[in-house]
């Protein structure tokens, strides 16, 4: 059985501060990962995605993958009000289907 | 484009009752996906169609059916419906099977069974 655990959280966080967000997963052979957002009442959005071993920057975002550890990590810089929802992490194997964590409720607070 | 299409958005069925959910995507994806989420189990994959003319079984396919119409369309159906089905249904599509570049997915498909 592949897991995907996350922290259910919530992780509260200053506006302007960092958001850390954390995964591991047990099926060492996944090639392929994913951070979604998810606001209330919404659907999931695609908001990162990370193959090999190291940081991945977009914008206020960055991915951080360690194969060898089985962790995948989200951080969140400036962090602010509306960056606060569920952030689902998701693993890959190279077959048809991801597996999602149960996420992470993120709160920035004023 | 609209992405992934979901109906109904909402849905009350009493036990016993049937129902179909639509879904269908305009992104020319090959893989598409059927998914519930209940509070606190996440996402958890009911159906899936790696190709167009393939279904395969995900992690909870009891109590569903799926059939793939088209490369467009990836329908779930309740033959007779339970309470346990009261959930919060995603589909999703992919655009190559491996799910190498992630999901889209529709906006979701609130069901109460009572």
């Amino acid at each position: 059985q592949k897991e995907v655990e996350q922290n259910s959280g919530p992780l509260s966080v200053p506006e302007g501060a960092i958001a850390s967000l954390n995964c591991t997963y047990s099926d060492r052979g996944s090639q392929s990962f994913f951070w979604y957002r998810q606001y209330s009442g919404k659907s999931p959005e695609l908001i990162m995605s990370i193959y090999s071993n190291g940081d991945k920057e977009d914008g206020r975002f960055t991915a951080q993958l360690n194969k060898a550890s089985q962790y995948v990590s989200l951080l969140i810089r400036d962090s602010q009000p509306s960056d606060s929802a569920t952030y689902l992490c998701a693993v890959g194997g190279g077959g048809n289907k991801l597996t999602f964590g149960t996420g992470t409720q993120l709160k920035v607070e004023l | 484009n609209a992405g992934v299409t979901q109906t109904p958005k909402f849905q009350v069925l009493k036990t016993g009752q049937s129902m179909t959910l639509q879904c269908a995507q305009d992104m020319n994806h090959n893989s598409m996906y059927w998914y519930r989420q209940d509070p606190g189990m996440g996402l958890r994959l009911i159906y899936y169609s790696a190709s167009e003319g393939t279904t395969d079984k995900g992690e909870v396919p009891n109590g569903y059916n799926v059939s793939r119409l088209n490369k467009r369309e990836f329908s779930l159906r309740l033959e007779s419906a339970a309470p346990s089905q009261t959930s919060v249904y995603f589909c999703a599509s992919s655009a190559l099977g491996t799910g190498s570049y992630g999901y889209t997915f529709g906006s979701g498909t609130r069901l109460t069974v009572v």
